[in-house]
């Protein structure tokens, strides 16, 4: 079965430092890859996609994400982190595998220390 | 940009009761879905629906759940006798084809006393 893994459950940084988010998956079929990021108390908002074409992916906050189809990994990245971007994220696949249904990592809560 | 939205924010309700979430896509969308989040969990599927009628369903999904989409516009989730393990976020999404992207709405959060 299909499976999201986000090996860290919360990451501490320091404000303008850099941050990379890792997530793995399991599949062996063509897969889209997204990372949605959760404020606190708020819904789940999409932050960057991989369908097709180009490995990296830029979203919106200044965040990327790289697709590595051998390490089977959507590292998500920002050069320079925000206290802002105090959030959870979550990195999400579908595929065939799943009959394209969303499979969720347990998620990353980023923190930023001042 | 056109976006998912979902009332109410926050419902809370006794065990037994009925309750109603509900969720308007985006409006050209034709897949819409239901996912919840119990506190400090993982996001869960719970039911797809396509053309009226449910394409598929997880094993959360019982007899106690349904899905309706009553006019063209609005698209509920029902839990006919709420337990205290429903307490969760429940999120409803929509997506313009079947393997594309997901557009999620902010969350009704399901308190169950």
């Amino acid at each position: 079965a299909q499976s999201v893994t986000q090996l860290d459950s919360q990451v501490p940084v320091f404000e303008e430092a850099p941050v990379e988010l890792r997530c793995n998956y399991s599949s062996s079929v063509s897969v889209y890859l997204f990372w949605y990021v959760q404020y606190p108390n708020q819904g789940l908002q999409l932050l960057l996609k991989y369908l097709s074409g180009s490995t990296l992916v830029k979203g919106i906050n200044g965040f990327e994400a790289e697709f590595n189809k051998s390490q089977t990994s959507f590292h998500l990245r920002k050069p320079s982190v925000h206290i802002s971007d105090t959030a959870e994220y979550f990195c999400a696949v579908s595929s065939s595998d799943s009959n394209y249904q969303l499979i969720w990592g347990a998620g990353t809560k980023l923190i930023i220390k001042p | 940009e056109p976006e998912v939205t979902q009332t109410p924010s926050h419902q809370v309700t006794q065990m037994g009761q009925e309750v109603i979430l509900r969720c308007v896509p985006i409006s050209n969308h034709l897949y819409f879905y239901w996912y919840r989040q119990i506190l400090g969990q993982k996001v869960e599927f719970l039911v797809s629906f396509y053309n009226n009628e449910i394409s598929e369903k997880s094993e959360i999904f019982d007899d106690q759940f349904s899905v309706e989409r009553p006019d063209g516009s609005n698209f509920t989730l029902k839990i006919r006798s709420t337990k205290l393990e429903d307490s969760a976020m429940y999120f409803c999404a929509s997506s313009a084809s079947r393997d594309r992207v997901w557009y999620f709405g902010p969350g009704t959060r399901l308190t169950v006393t």
